[in-house]
């Protein structure tokens, strides 16, 4: 978890309220990453920066989006929750071009939709 | 199927013994990942393999890869209760993203 923060740890939040993650990191990484982990799914990539203002989707991208105004901070926007969005979400960060370098992820964020 | 997914997916042994997970995957790759996670924590980098390479040690943890039947292999030697966590493979293809199988977890019992 090194020099990656996520914040909230927790939140519960009802159906239909917008939720903004924030994921903080103090190593200076280009790109960074936004999954969730459910059971039986491993982790599945949301969406992804590759730069400040620059990111793209992943694999599950629909109710979420994204920005990247400074190089350190990551915000994960439900606009509009649902329950299927409860998951638990971990932002990762990665030095280097795509696939050639190894991910540090953060502690998690646990989100209960109810 | 997804393209990584790791077998079996859960794992009991007593401490001192050898674990062994395997991973599988669809498409020719780049490199593969192992990642180690710890109950309510992230994930933490194992080791890496690159497409290349059969084999690579790393303390008490063998990975090796066959590119010829797109399947990879975790060998824990002498494990530990500390080693109790749930182990992910991560393929990976130039310039695309990770993808990560569901994971095994494995009970190491004092």
């Amino acid at each position: 978890d090194a020099g990656i923060t996520q914040s909230p740890r927790h939140k519960v939040t009802e159906t239909g309220t917008p939720v903004t993650l924030r994921c903080h990191q103090t190593e200076n990484h280009r790109y960074m990453y936004w999954y969730r982990q459910d059971p039986g799914h491993g982790l599945r990539l949301i969406h992804y920066s590759y730069g400040v203002k620059d990111t793209d989707k992943g694999e599950v991208s629909d109710g979420y989006s994204v920005s990247r105004s400074k190089t350190e901070d990551f915000l994960l926007t439900l606009e509009s929750a649902t329950s299927s969005q409860t998951s638990v979400y971990f932002c990762a960060i990665s030095e280097s071009h795509i696939g050639q370098e190894t991910q540090y992820f953060g502690p998690g964020t646990r989100l209960l939709v109810l | 199927s997804q393209q990584g997914e790791e077998d079996p997916q859960a794992l009991s042994i007593q401490e001192g013994e050898n674990a062994t997970m395997n991973c599988s995957y669809k498409t020719s790759i780049n490199n593969l990942q192992w990642y180690r996670q710890n109950s309510g924590r992230g994930l933490v980098h194992l080791i890496l393999i690159r497409s290349n390479e059969r084999e690579k040690h790393s303390g008490r943890l063998r990975v090796t890869l066959d590119t010829s039947k797109k399947s990879s292999s975790l060998l824990i030697t002498a494990s530990r209760a500390a080693d109790t966590a749930s182990y992910f493979c991560a393929t990976i293809l130039y310039g695309q993203n990770f993808v990560f199988g569901p994971g095994t977890r494995l009970s190491v019992l004092p």
